[in-house]
């Protein structure tokens, strides 16, 4: 199994920018998560999937973030237009909704986003 | 809403033992996760406590008590690959869903 995957893996781009950060998740996997961290918030939860469909987008910061999963094995986040406030590390994570929560959640590397 | 309080950083002596608690408030509760990240890396899953008590796995167990709101992560025979940063996250009553400390930035050394 290729575990989550996330990509880019680092993105530099300038203010006023549209970013778009692409994930998979491990197929079979049909709760998604995107998380945003940085070193003053950690670790925050901004939206998540239930198969497919967005069930708590309330963490998402403002209507310049958008999330969209148009199949079981994909999904997009994206910033339009970005700011630098917005540069953190950008983690998308995955579970087998049903599964016992001892098996945890799996997350991707994360992608690098610094705005300038 | 959800409070979260661990340690920001604690340093330990390889080969030693040490207790990274984390003391929580929630809407409810359903259990608890610990993570631990590498700089520069993802977080990976530790444990998961549900029950009051101890939960062991190898050098490192998880302790859990509702009542007070408090569990703690211990690591045995600290490596310095153990150097990380160590996430305590409840989950709230009718959620699976973690909420994520700050974490605790462990620095083991020689």
């Amino acid at each position: 199994d290729a575990g989550v995957i996330q990509s880019p893996r680092h993105e530099v781009t300038e203010m006023g920018q549209e970013v778009t950060l692409r994930c998979k998740p491990i197929s079979g996997h049909n709760s998604l998560f995107w998380y945003r961290q940085t070193m003053m918030r950690g670790l925050e939860l901004l939206i998540y999937f239930n198969n497919n469909v967005p069930i708590d987008d309330s963490g998402m910061p403002e209507d310049r973030f958008s999330a969209k999963m148009p199949n079981a094995s994909f999904s997009t986040l994206k910033i339009q237009p970005s700011e630098p406030r917005d540069s953190a590390v950008y983690f998308c994570a995955s579970r087998e909704r049903g599964r016992s929560a001892n098996y945890g959640y799996t997350f991707g590397s994360g992608t690098r986003l610094t705005v300038v | 809403g959800q409070n979260i309080d661990q340690p920001t950083e604690m340093t330990a002596t390889e080969g030693a033992i040490v207790q990274i608690n984390c003391t929580y408030q929630t809407s409810g509760f359903n259990g608890l996760f610990w993570y631990q990240q590498h700089a520069g890396e993802a977080p990976t899953f530790l444990s998961y406590n549900v029950l009051d008590g101890l939960e062991e796995k190898g050098r490192f167990s998880s302790f859990l008590s509702r009542s007070k709101g408090y569990s703690y992560l211990l690591l045995k025979e600290l490596q310095m690959k153990d150097s990380a940063s160590y996430l305590c996250a409840p989950h709230p009553g009718g959620s699976y869903i973690p909420t994520f400390g700050r974490g605790t930035s462990l620095i083991v050394h020689p």
